[in-house]
């Protein structure tokens, strides 16, 4: 149980376009999505926290409008990435807060590589 | 924001040894996790352990809330058992969990 899932996993893209990823909880009701940006050799930072029907709650430092989070439903967020730059190649993973669990466990997808080109 | 620190950042282990990863946080939590995160980048949950002792397999961990640590115990480690292992807490009422910087481990055989 308690499984998430990402798509893409892996992305290229051209400077300036956008691109869309999708998260999802397969088994659960998720309550809270969290979006975090993994960069080479370094540890998991905190992008933004969605919950369901609300707007998302973005950590300092990230542009709102240039990652665009829509919590539609309770097994679906998706994060946006607006005018991509080469910048913003990196590894984006979400995670997700199991509403039925009584707990603050997260469990977290697979990640998704993007790529600006 | 809340500090959580990991020690040691790298450790190289031959294989079937025995290791203890720590976790140092500054703040009262009420979640606490261990992952492991594989070549591919997945993070595998180890352990939600915000408080108390529990054990899987070879692997186990002890959380010592009222010290602010927690301790990974890995127990006759294969090479499967690389990768970055983090430690990641949430401060009670913060919504958020705010990763440690890792463990890298390398088991040679």
């Amino acid at each position: 149980g308690a499984v998430v899932s990402q798509h893409p996993s892996w992305v290229i893209c051209k400077s300036g376009t956008s691109v869309k990823i999708e998260c999802r909880s397969l088994d659960f009701q998720a309550t809270t999505m969290f979006w975090y940006r993994q960069f080479p050799k370094q540890s998991l930072m905190l992008m933004a926290t969605s919950n369901e029907g609300s707007k998302a709650t973005y950590e300092q430092g990230v542009e709102k409008d240039k990652f665009l989070i829509n919590h539609a439903s309770l097994t679906l967020s998706t994060l946006t990435v607006t005018s991509a730059h080469p910048e913003d190649s990196s590894f984006y993973i979400c995670s997700a807060r199991d509403r039925g669990s009584g707990t603050y466990e997260q469990y977290f997808g697979p990640g998704t590589r993007l790529t600006v080109t | 924001g809340i500090q959580v620190e990991q020690s040691p950042p790298d450790l190289i282990l031959q294989e079937g040894a025995n290791s203890t990863l720590r976790c140092n946080f500054s703040d009262s939590v009420n979640n606490l996790q261990w992952f492991h995160q594989n070549p591919w980048g997945q993070l595998i949950n180890l352990f939600y352990i915000p408080s108390g002792t529990k054990q899987n397999g070879r692997l186990s961990a002890t959380t010592v809330a009222t010290e602010r640590y927690s301790l990974l115990y890995i127990s006759s480690s294969q090479t499967t058992d690389s990768g970055v292992y983090f430690c990641a807490v949430e401060r009670a009422g913060a919504n958020n969990l705010f990763f440690g910087t890792g463990t890298r481990l390398t088991v040679i055989p």
